[in-house]
């Protein structure tokens, strides 16, 4: 019953280090998302992919990168750490192209970039 | 471009007392409405939805009704308990591809 798993859980990075979020799901689901959570603004849509092969810029793209490895997995990327990235980061899924179906969470990635 | 706006928290209650968390939100055409709720360490998890005007969305006690007239999503609870204690997130959905505008959260404490 894992649903959508994200690793690690906590990371501390110097800035400019680099460093690549895992994410994958169990649920057969075609769309996955990358959000970050800052206070007082929600969650912000970096990246998303609607399929494997493809995936789009969202609100906040700049200094992220993603691979959307396989149905499962969506990871993103961090080439060149910089404190405004520090966050936390919430991997989602969904399982249809619809806009009215249930997004699934991980528990989140709290990075901290000093 | 779309945006939902919720009121900041931190809203702070007794146990059995009444709960409502404002949203309103501006969107072109005819958004799905969601509530999702972020208990302590842990990720989002719907809570509940509506996808057309008039619509109530239902869930464990909460309750949620779309105007399309006052582009509103108040969430309500007639008592809450400690256990609702967490961060609620409004959220409309609008373009295929399921992609969510969050607004920024209202905290909720509930003291015994």
């Amino acid at each position: 019953n894992a649903g959508v798993t994200q690793t690690p859980k906590f990371q501390v990075l110097k800035t400019g280090q680099s460093m690549t979020l895992q994410c994958a799901q169990d649920m057969n689901h075609n769309s996955m998302y990358w959000y970050r959570q800052d206070p007082g603004m929600g969650l912000r849509l970096i990246y998303y992919s609607a399929s494997e092969g493809t995936t789009d810029k969202g609100e906040v793209p700049n200094g992220y990168n993603v691979s959307r490895l396989n149905k499962r997995e969506f990871s993103l990327r961090l080439e060149s750490a910089a404190p405004s990235q520090t966050s936390v980061y919430f991997c989602a899924s969904s399982g249809r192209d619809g806009w009215n179906t249930e997004a699934f969470f991980g528990q989140g990635t709290r990075l901290t970039v000093v | 471009g779309d945006s939902v706006t919720q009121m900041e928290g931190p809203v702070t209650l007794s146990e059995e007392a009444f709960l409502t968390i404002n949203c309103t939100y501006t969107a072109t055409g005819y958004p799905s409405l969601f509530w999702y709720v972020q208990y302590p360490g842990e990720g989002l998890q719907l809570l509940l939805k509506a996808t057309k005007a008039d619509d109530k969305g239902s869930n464990k006690g909460f309750e949620a009704t779309y105007r399309k007239e006052t582009t509103s999503f108040h969430l309500e609870k007639g008592s809450v308990q400690v256990s609702d204690s967490a961060v609620y997130f409004c959220a409309l959905s609008k373009a295929a591809g399921n992609k969510l505008t969050f607004g920024g959260g209202t905290r909720v404490l509930v003291k015994p």
